[in-house]
Formats: C-alpha cells, sequence, structure tokens
C-alpha cells in the first residue's frame, strides 16, 4: 500500500539556520504530494503541495522539489525564524483512490532557537 | 470567511459512554473526513464520506461511527467500543479530488 517515510524528529535549529526535511514515499501511479504544518494545539495547514514530477512547490520561504526518480519530496528553508517551530507532515494523495485520501508521514518536530 | 469548525475544543468521556464529536464546514466541499491523532505520531484516517447519505470506513473505523445528513455536517460518534479513545481528533474536508484538504482546529478527547 501507499507509505510515506519522514525523517524523526525533533529537530533543533538556530534561527537563520538551513532547514531541511527529509521525505520519501511509495505508491502506485503518481500520486500528488503535500507537506502540512501544525501549530501547537492547531489542527493542520496546508504548507505547500506539488501535482506533478519535477513541480516545486513553494510557501512562506518553504520549498519541495517532486522528485519522481528518488521518489522524494524533501521540505527546504534558507532561513528559519523561531516562529517556524512547529511539527510538520510529509503527505501523498493517490489518484486512483476514493476521496482524495491522504497518507501521512509520522510528522517532524521542529524547535528554531532564538 | 469560510472553514471548518470542530467543537468542542476539549471533551471527557467516563466508562461505558458513547460521546459525539462535532465537524461543521461552510466551504461547500463535497468530501469530509475524520482523522485520529496519537501524541508523537501521524494522522490515521476512521472515516470518510464523499457525498451526502454515503460514507466509507478508514483505516482505523472500529469503535466509532459517523453519519453524513447534510453536506455541511459529519459527526464522530466515539462508541464504548473504543477502548483507548484518548486522542486528538481531526475533522477535514476537500472539493474534487486534486483539491487539498483543509483542516479544524481539533477536538482533544481525554478519558475520566
Amino acid at each position: 500500500g501507499d507509505s510515506v517515510t519522514q525523517m524523526e524528529g525533533p529537530v533543533t535549529l538556530s534561527e537563520e539556520a538551513f532547514l531541511t526535511i527529509n521525505c520519501t514515499y511509495t505508491a502506485t501511479g503518481y500520486p500528488s504530494l503535500f507537506w502540512y504544518v501544525q501549530y501547537p494545539g492547531e489542527g493542520l495547514q496546508l504548507l505547500l503541495k506539488a501535482t506533478k514530477a519535477d513541480d516545486k512547490g513553494s510557501n512562506k520561504g518553504f520549498e519541495a522539489t517532486y522528485r519522481k526518480e528518488t521518489t522524494s519530496f524533501h521540505l527546504e528553508k534558507g532561513s528559519v525564524q523561531v516562529s517556524d517551530s512547529a511539527v510538520y507532515f510529509c503527505a501523498l494523495s493517490a489518484h486512483y483512490a476514493a476521496g482524495n485520501k491522504l497518507t501521512f508521514g509520522g510528522g517532524t518536530r521542529v524547535l528554531v532557537k532564538p | 470567511d469560510g472553514g471548518i469548525t470542530q467543537s468542542p475544543k476539549y471533551l471527557f468521556r467516563k466508562e461505558g459512554q458513547n460521546v459525539t464529536l462535532s465537524c461543521e464546514q461552510n466551504l461547500n466541499h463535497d468530501a469530509m473526513y475524520w482523522y485520529r491523532q496519537d501524541p508523537g505520531q501521524g494522522l490515521r484516517l476512521i472515516y470518510y464520506s464523499q457525498i451526502v447519505n454515503d460514507f466509507q470506513k478508514g483505516d482505523i473505523a472500529e469503535g466509532y461511527s459517523v453519519s453524513r445528513e447534510k453536506k455541511e455536517s459529519f459527526p464522530l460518534t466515539v462508541t464504548s467500543a473504543q477502548k483507548n479513545p484518548t486522542a486528538f481528533y481531526l475533522c477535514a474536508s476537500s472539493g474534487t479530488v486534486d483539491q487539498p484538504q483543509h483542516f479544524g482546529d481539533g477536538t482533544r478527547l481525554s478519558i475520566l
């Protein structure tokens, strides 16, 4: 079945450091890929998405490129801020699956220190 | 503003009791979903509904029930058969298949 694997956290960084969170997936066909962010005590917010190979999703300084050859969708940000402290989830939506079902990775907690 | 409203924010259940979590959306989305999140873990799908009066089991449906009588509403009942209900419950909705899911702010359920 479909699966998403992302690096375990927590990831602790200093402000203005470079952030990378690795995400790889297994799916039949060509899924859409997403990064969601969850702040403490809240629901998930869509951060960015990519729907086909070589697409680059970007938002709020975060970027991720859909790499079909390596089945990866790594999240990057060049200079993190304290406000980026959150849990980040990689997810996929397989086009053959009914109802736009999402398969999530386990989440990566990021802590940015001033 | 359009969005998804979950209530209550915190809920406590006594042994042997059924409790119902509310989820309402005004995004005019056809599909709605319920997820369970345990501490330090990802989300697992409980139930989903693509249209009114229709719903399907997700990966962990045992001990839960849902209804979809209105497009805007998708309540989740945690029954007494669910022996480990303590978790954070998230409701989501989406439009067409290729559109991303939008999430509510969640309900935290605990056992008394």
